[in-house]
């Protein structure tokens, strides 16, 4: 099956800079590409999601890359914030009938002042 | 808009002892539900998905069951807790027919004892 490797598990960046969390598939057959933003205590939110008939999509501060030849996505989060801090997840999955959604290990990204 | 609700928001239970976790979903018929596990500081692991009333199937065995009866609500349930069980479950809601968009509930906190 589908499995989701989610790199780095720790990311630490300055306020203002710059946060990518990079993750990689293997099933090609995988469509679908969502990211959540975990906050302690939550649950997981989904904050952008590409599907692979894109390369790119934007949202405000958030850009999430596909590159379907090499099975990878990624995610860069510009002029970050403390409130950016938190775990954030990728996953992966082949459109039918239910979505199995299969998730990366996560990344807990600290933004200090 | 739709919601969705979990119950109950947090449960201690004993080793050995039935377990019960509810799911309803208000505002959007015929959904895709799931439900999901994840330890504390660990990933989401999806465990059962069911595209219909009366109809679920297992992605992974964890000794759980899982049951739909009706439309808007989803049942996870064990007889037996086990120490691992331990964790925080979530049930997700996407719409039919081929979107993966998968939104998540506000989750049960499970400590067992």
């Amino acid at each position: 099956g589908e499995q989701v490797e989610q790199l780095p598990s720790i990311l630490r960046v300055q306020e203002g800079s710059s946060a990518s969390i990079n993750c990689s598939y293997e099933d090609s057959a995988s469509n679908y590409f969502p990211w959540y933003k975990q906050e302690p205590g939550e649950n997981p939110k989904l904050i952008i999601d590409i599907r692979s008939n894109m390369e790119r999509k934007q949202i405000q501060e958030l850009i999430v890359l596909l590159d379907k030849k090499a099975k990878r996505f990624s995610l860069h989060i510009t002029d970050t914030q403390p409130g950016d801090s938190a775990m954030y997840f990728c996953a992966a999955s082949a459109s039918s009938s239910f979505s199995k959604l299969v998730f990366g290990q996560g990344t807990s990204l600290s933004v200090v002042p | 808009a739709q919601t969705i609700h979990q119950w109950p928001v947090a449960e201690i239970k004993a080793v050995g002892s039935p377990l019960s976790l509810g799911c309803t979903i208000k505002g959007k018929s015929s959904p895709n539900l799931y439900w999901y596990w994840q330890a504390t500081g660990g990933t989401l692991q999806q465990l059962f998905y069911s595209i219909t009333v009366g109809q679920v199937e297992s992605v992974v065995q964890l000794n759980l069951s899982a049951s739909r009866p009706k439309d808007d609500q989803f049942i996870l349930s064990t007889e037996k807790l086990l120490l691992s069980h331990s964790g925080f479950y979530l049930c997700a809601w996407s719409p039919r027919l081929g979107q993966d968009t998968q939104y998540f509930g506000p989750g049960t906190r499970l400590l067992v004892l």
